[in-house]
């Protein structure tokens, strides 16, 4: 099955710095990647998704990447605010031929201070 | 957020009682998934659904059965909870694009279950 690796597992920065998160996955044939962001005692909530027939795409402050050939997709913040602080979750699927299934990384809890 | 609910929110039980989750989507959506959230290990797959009366097994299924009777309703059943299986779980919807088969899964709002 599909194993995702995320590094790093607590990342602080200063306000209106630069915030990566990197992940790695194991099959090839995963095509999709979404980045999930989770607050205190909420649900996960999608905020920006990437399929692998796109090297990158952005979102306002928010930025993903993906390299095919190494296995591995970032999470880029720029301009952090208070409000990012969060725990971010990326994940890969890969489809088994009856449902696509999400195999998550452990999670980044992002701390930005004032 | 996507119309999903969840029921009961939290529960605490005790160790050897069936437990049932109920995840209740208004969205029409063919696939259903079932997740627990650990500290350390992020979301794991329980078991999913990809229509009614069709269910398969995640990664950590063992102690957990599901049962889909209709679209919008996705059961989870502890037959005989263990302290274990103490863990926040949550349900996730999801209707596969037909060009590609990915898929974006939309989170409910979570389950607390507490078992003594």
């Amino acid at each position: 099955g599909e194993n995702v690796e995320q590094h790093p597992s607590t990342l602080s920065v200063q306000e209106g710095d630069s915030a990566v998160i990197k992940c790695t996955y194991s099959d090839s044939a995963s095509n999709y990647f979404p980045w999930y962001k989770q607050e205190l005692g909420k649900r996960p909530q999608l905020i920006i998704d990437i399929r692998s027939n796109v090297g990158e795409k952005k979102d306002q402050r928010i930025a993903v990447t993906l390299n095919k050939t190494a296995k591995h997709f970032s999470l880029h913040i720029t301009e952090t605010q208070p409000e990012d602080s969060a725990v971010y979750f990326c994940a890969a699927t890969f489809y088994t031929g009856t449902a696509s299934k999400l195999t998550f990384g452990t999670g980044t809890r992002l701390q930005v201070t004032l | 957020d996507a119309g999903i609910t969840q029921s009961p929110r939290h529960k605490v039980t005790e160790t050897g009682t069936p437990v049932t989750l109920r995840c209740h989507q208004t969205e029409n959506h063919r696939y259903m998934y079932w997740y627990r959230q650990d500290p350390g290990h992020g979301l794991r797959l329980i078991h999913y659904s990809y229509g009614v009366k069709d269910t398969d097994k995640g990664e950590v299924s063992d102690g957990y059965s599901v049962s889909r009777s209709k679209t919008e309703d996705f059961l989870l059943t502890l037959e005989s909870a263990t302290s274990s299986q103490t863990s926040v779980y949550f349900c996730a919807i999801s209707d596969p694009l037909p060009s590609d088969g990915t898929d974006t899964q939309y989170f409910g709002p979570g389950t607390r279950l507490t078992v003594l």
